[in-house]
């Protein structure tokens, strides 16, 4: 069965204190791997997309990396405003065509000043 | 606005009772999502349109569900005789075409049953 988790489900951080999420999947064949943002009360916001082991993207304070079995975000120096949630979800081959994403629970990020 | 939009934004409903949650999508996008989320958890797939065409409704947790999408754009997604279970955010999401993953969400339907 396919399966998303992500870890911790909770991370409290000082402002600047970098750390790491982690999303471990088991999926019959993966077509991407995509990490969003959510905020309360809004829906999810893309951050990045991955496709291949060995494979990173950045943006700002973020970083993404992929390997056969697991993602991470690795967050450096965090401000507050990245306080949110933050979704791992993927993508299998057999959904073709149809872009069907499988959401890991998330990790709720907050990042005290 | 430029971005996707959902009314209504919460909905209180009876038990029983039927509902409908409405989704307009960015212009132009091709490929339109409906998901689940219930409190404190990821988004659950429900149903795919590639323009009018609903071609994955693997998702829908019953048969009290249904969705179009008539005309390519809008979509309203239909709960009849509403259950506790159905209480959740209904997030509605597209994309240019269905198979980039890279989704463009609404703020959601959030739909409380009592």
């Amino acid at each position: 069965e396919d399966q998303v988790t992500q870890s911790p489900e909770a991370l409290r951080l000082q402002e600047g204190e970098s750390s790491s999420l982690n999303c471990s999947y088991t999926v019959s064949g993966l077509r991407g791997l995509f990490w969003y943002r959510q905020d309360p009360g809004k829906g999810p916001e893309f951050l990045f997309t991955l496709y291949s082991a060995g494979e990173e993207k950045e943006k700002e304070r973020l970083k993404a990396t992929l390997t056969k079995k697991e993602s991470f975000l690795h967050i450096t120096a965090p401000k507050p405003e990245d306080s949110a949630t933050y979704l791992c979800a993927v993508q299998p081959l057999y959904s073709g065509n149809t872009g069907k994403l499988i959401f890991g629970q998330g990790t709720t990020l907050q990042v005290k000043p | 606005g430029a971005g996707v939009s959902q009314s209504p934004r919460y909905k209180v409903a009876k038990r029983g009772q039927d509902v409908a949650l409405r989704c307009d999508p960015i212009s132009g996008h091709v490929s339109l999502f409906w998901y689940q989320q219930a409190l404190g958890q990821g988004p659950e797939f429900l149903t795919y349109f590639q323009n009018e065409a609903q071609l994955d409704k693997s998702g829908l947790p019953s048969d009290r569900f249904f969705a179009e999408r008539p005309e390519g754009s809008v979509s309203t997604l239909k709960i009849q005789r509403t259950q506790q279970e159905d209480s959740a955010v209904y997030l509605c999401a597209s994309s240019l075409q269905g198979h980039t993953g890279e989704l463009f969400f609404g703020e959601g339907s959030r739909l409380t049953v009592l």
